[in-house]
């Protein structure tokens, strides 16, 4: 079956620090990968996507490359702000169960200045 | 381009009552699904609707119900609340099934039962 498993937060960075958080799946087919951020109060937003093998999915100084020799998805940040406080969650869908979407536990990250 | 609108936001029920939350999706967008999320689950796939038809169901019992109308939009019913269904109860549209779409959420329904 399908899942995601996602690195334990919670996740606590200085301004201007790097960030990784892990990201591994299992699927039965050929997934989709995403990345959703939750701020306090809201629903989830997409960050980024890749739905192949070797796809980079970028947005807002976050990236994440679809690794389907090592099942990962990990994302990644150069340099993080106090903005970027949220929970990300770590996602798959394939195209048996169509919007059916399995996401991992989430990780809260908070950014300290 | 207006997003997922949840209605109500917030709303307290007792043990033993049921529950109707609504979601009307993005305009032009197909495909309605739901999760619940909780703390101790996480996110939990409910059901998907797709021209008023379910596609796809998640491991719920049948006190969670769903329906889709002609315009798209789609109610959730929850029957006989239990404590254990205090969640923030999400909906997300897709303008179709294909491949590789992406899901876009509503804010959610906070339901807490008491």
């Amino acid at each position: 079956g399908n899942s995601v498993t996602q690195m334990e937060g919670p996740v606590t960075l200085s301004e201007e620090a790097f960030l990784t958080i892990n990201c591994t799946y299992t699927a039965t087919g050929y997934p989709s990968l995403f990345w959703y951020v939750q701020y306090p109060g809201e629903g989830l937003q997409l960050l980024l996507k890749a739905t192949k093998a070797d796809d980079k999915g970028s947005n807002k100084g976050f990236e994440a490359t679809y690794r389907k020799e090592t099942t990962s998805f990990h994302l990644e940040k150069g340099s993080v702000q106090v903005s970027d406080s949220a929970v990300y969650f770590c996602a798959l869908s394939d195209q048996i169960t169509g919007n059916q979407f399995y996401f991992g536990t989430g990780t809260s990250l908070t950014v300290i200045p | 381009k207006a997003g997922v609108t949840q209605t109500p936001r917030y709303l307290i029920k007792t043990r033993g009552q049921q529950v109707t939350l609504s979601c009307s999706p993005i305009s032009g967008h197909r495909s309605v699904s739901w999760y619940q999320q909780t703390p101790g689950q996480g996110l939990q796939f409910l059901f998907e609707y797709f021209s008023e038809t379910q596609r796809n169901k998640g491991n719920f019992p049948g006190r969670f119900s769903g329906r889709q109308f002609s315009n798209s939009r789609s109610e959730m019913n929850v029957s006989t609340l239990e404590l254990g269904d205090s969640a923030l109860y999400l909906c997300a549209s897709s303008p179709d099934r294909n491949s590789g779409n992406t899901i876009y959420f509503g804010e959610g329904s906070w339901l807490t039962v008491v």
